[in-house]
C-alpha cells in the first residue's frame, strides 16, 4: 500500500488549493478514503471522508462549506479542494486508507500565511 | 458529537514497564475504535483496529480491549522503540473524532 499526498504550500489567508492524493498497492475503489491534518505541535484531527463510489461525503464543522473531497477511481487519485482557507487551516495535511485510518501518506504542508 | 478522552495525556516509563493507556468516550461506540503511533517527525501508524485486533506485522507486546465507551491500549513490556504519542480514533459515527494522545516518554 503507497499513498502520496502534492499540493500543499504557502497561500494567503481567502485563499486556495488543491491536494492530491495518489494511491496504489490495493484496489483503490473499494475503500473509503479519509483526509486527517494535523497542525504543527498538536493532535491530530479528522477532516473528511468519501465512499468508495463517493456517493457519501462527511466533513468537520470547521471546514465544511470551504473543502471539497473527491476522488478519481479511474485515476486512483483523491483530492481535497480547500476554498477560503484561514490561518488555523495551516497543517500537515494526511490521506489514509478506509475509515480506521489503516494506511498513511507522508502528509503535505499547507501554511496559510500572508 | 462523541468526544474521546484520553489518560494519561503524558506518562514516563522505564523500558520493561507495563504501560496502560486509557480512552473513553462520551457515548457508546461498540468496536469501533482504533489505536495509532506516531513517533516525533514520523506518520502515524496502525496499531489496533476494532478496538483489539492487532494490526499485521504490530510486535504482540501491544493490545487493545475494551468495548462501548472504555478502551485501554496495554504494552506489556515496554521497549526503546516504544517511545511516542499514541491516539484513540473512533469511526462510529460522524465528525469522526481523535482522542487528545498520550506521550510516553523515557523515565
Amino acid at each position: 500500500v503507497q499513498l502520496v499526498e502534492s499540493g500543499g504550500g504557502l497561500v494567503q489567508p481567502g485563499g486556495s488549493l488543491r491536494l492530491s492524493c495518489a494511491a496504489s498497492g490495493f484496489t483503490f475503489s473499494n475503500y473509503w478514503m479519509t483526509w486527517v491534518r494535523q497542525a504543527p505541535g498538536k493532535g491530530l484531527e479528522w477532516v473528511a471522508n468519501i465512499k468508495e463510489d463517493g456517493s457519501e461525503k462527511y466533513y468537520v464543522d470547521s471546514v465544511k462549506g470551504r473543502f471539497t473531497i473527491s476522488r478519481d477511481n479511474a485515476q486512483n487519485s483523491l483530492y481535497l479542494q480547500m476554498n477560503s482557507l484561514r490561518a488555523e487551516d495551516t497543517a500537515v495535511y494526511y490521506c489514509a486508507r478506509d475509515r480506521g485510518s489503516a494506511f498513511w501518506g507522508p502528509g503535505t504542508l499547507v501554511t496559510v500565511s500572508s | 458529537d462523541i468526544q474521546m478522552t484520553q489518560s494519561p495525556s503524558a506518562m514516563s516509563a522505564s523500558v520493561g514497564d507495563r504501560v496502560t493507556i486509557t480512552c473513553r468516550a462520551s457515548q457508546g461506540i461498540s468496536f469501533s475504535l482504533a489505536w495509532l503511533q506516531q513517533k516525533p517527525g514520523q506518520v502515524p501508524k496502525r496499531l489496533i483496529y476494532s478496538a483489539s485486533t492487532l494490526q499485521s506485522g504490530v510486535p504482540s507486546r501491544f493490545s487493545g480491549s475494551g468495548s462501548g465507551t472504555e478502551f485501554t491500549l496495554t504494552i506489556s513490556s515496554l521497549q526503546p522503540e516504544d517511545f511516542a504519542t499514541y491516539y484513540c480514533l473512533q469511526f462510529y459515527s460522524y465528525p469522526l473524532t481523535f482522542g487528545g494522545g498520550t506521550k510516553v516518554e523515557i523515565k
